[in-house]
């Protein structure tokens, strides 16, 4: 089937400094993209969403950029913190499904101090 | 507010052994999901729910049965464990049907041996 993957398996970014994590997916017809952190024990939790209508959404510290056209997804964190240290995962859905999303293979991601 | 509540948290089985993994939500949520996760790997759909007395298989299935008989529990039942089945269960639900994002709880990490 379609899949959602991570160009890399683990960032190392200095604390302060700005982190992009990239995100490709294959299935054209996704129209609903989303963005989870999961932190060690933990189940994910949202980050932030972007629908195909749109290319850029911007949260507290984080922004989604969504490029059709190559279909590349990325997310964007400002001013990393200690507490941005986990694995990040990109998810799309292909609207009008109720059976979830589908999940890349996550990027972690570690804040040097 | 609990969200979505999994138990138990960590469990050893024998091969062969049987066991069911709890999962409950307060959200009064319709849509529920289940979803295993190995290690260094993104998130795989093993059942999903669009409402009580209705589940659907997702791309993983086998070894696994579900039951919904209310809006609230979505147990998750191994019958026969295989080291295969090794995997931290993830439970998540949501509120409508698709393009939105889904709650999770903190797993359940599971051992085979």
């Amino acid at each position: 089937g379609e899949s959602v993957g991570l160009h890399l398996p683990t960032l190392s970014v200095q604390e302060g400094d700005n982190s992009i994590i990239n995100c490709a997916y294959s299935n054209s017809a996704s129209d609903y993209f989303i963005w989870y952190k999961q932190e060690s024990g933990k189940g994910p939790q949202f980050i932030i969403d972007i629908r195909s209508n749109m290319d850029k959404r911007q949260g507290q510290r984080v922004t989604v950029l969504l490029n059709k056209t190559v279909k590349h997804l990325s997310l964007q964190i400002a001013a990393t913190q200690p507490g941005d240290s986990a694995v990040y995962f990109c998810a799309e859905s292909s609207g009008g499904g109720a059976d979830g999303l589908t999940f890349g293979k996550g990027t972690h991601l570690i804040i040097q101090p | 507010n609990a969200g979505v509540t999994q138990t138990p948290k960590f469990r050893i089985l024998k091969i062969g052994q049987s066991m069911t993994l709890q999962c409950a939500q307060d959200m009064n949520h319709n849509y529920m999901y289940w979803y295993r996760q190995d290690p260094g790997m993104g998130l795989k759909l093993i059942y999903y729910s669009v409402g009580a007395g209705i589940t659907d298989k997702g791309e993983v299935p086998n070894g696994y049965n579900v039951s919904r008989s209310t809006t609230e529990d979505f147990p998750l039942r191994l019958e026969l464990a295989a080291p295969s089945q090794t995997s931290v269960y993830f439970c998540a639900s949501s509120a409508v049907r698709s393009n939105s994002p889904l709650h999770f709880g903190n797993g359940t990490r599971l051992t085979v041996t």
